[in-house]
């Protein structure tokens, strides 16, 4: 099983500044990389798939960069609706795997 | 506009099967673009998932459920659905329908089982007797 490993568990930042979320796999998952976005009490939304690839209608605030084992999510600048919680998800394999999450909280 | 959205009963005793059905619209089941999956919230934790299977009748299972788990599709009714048996306490979360899908890589290579973008509304399950 591949266990990807998300830091920091929590980010506190004010709105616009820029976000940096890690997400470390323990071995090579090439670019089949997610990255998630998780709002209290509503379901997962897909942001970014192949490491750096953005989901349809996801604004360019949102990056994704990194392949093998180093990935990272960058929020260019924070506005109020981005606080939330962050997964990252490998599909490389087919024993699919996310990440714990960053809570990315307000400052 | 795809929507998928979970139904099923929302308390289950342990020992028990837990029995969930996901209704898809906007988009068919029968479709060798996409799969189907379901995924799991405990209250306050990270995501886990189930099950998925494609059109196809590949089917892959998470280890972690000690094959207590059965994905099926319905392609009359443009559904799908998981049975989870002899559930415990362990078994309460936040139960999703989940959709896959593939995508051409920039070597122009088809990978097949892609990122999930789209999910259900999810329905709380809990296991208590």
């Amino acid at each position: 099983e591949i266990v990807l490993t998300q830091s920091p568990a929590t980010l506190s930042l004010s709105p616009g500044e820029r976000a940096t979320l890690s997400c470390r796999a323990s071995q090579s998952v090439s670019s089949h990389l997610a990255w998630y976005q998780q709002k209290p009490g509503q379901a997962p939304r897909l942001l970014i798939y192949g490491a750096s690839r953005r989901a349809t209608g996801i604004t360019d605030k949102f990056s994704g960069s990194g392949s093998e084992t180093d990935f990272t999510l960058t929020i260019s600048r924070l506005e109020p609706e981005d606080f939330a919680v962050y997964y990252c998800q490998q599909y490389d394999t087919s024993l699919l795997t996310f990440g714990g999450g960053t809570n990315v909280e307000m400052k | 506009q795809v929507q998928l959205r979970e139904s099923g009963p929302g308390l289950v005793k342990p020992s028990e099967t837990l029995s969930l059905t996901c209704t898809v619209s906007g988009d068919s089941i029968i479709s060798y673009d996409h799969y189907w999956s379901w995924i799991r919230q405990p209250p306050g934790k990270g995501l886990e998932y189930i099950a998925y299977m494609f059109y196809s009748g590949r089917t892959f299972y998470n280890p972690s459920l000690n094959s207590r788990g059965t994905i099926s599709l319905d392609t009359a009714n443009n559904q799908f659905s998981v049975k989870l048996n002899s559930v415990t306490a362990a078994d309460t979360a936040v139960y999703y329908c989940v959709r896959g899908t593939g995508y051409y890589e920039s070597s122009g290579h088809y990978f097949d089982r892609g990122a999930f973008d789209y999910w259900g509304q999810g329905i709380l399950v809990s296991v208590s007797s």
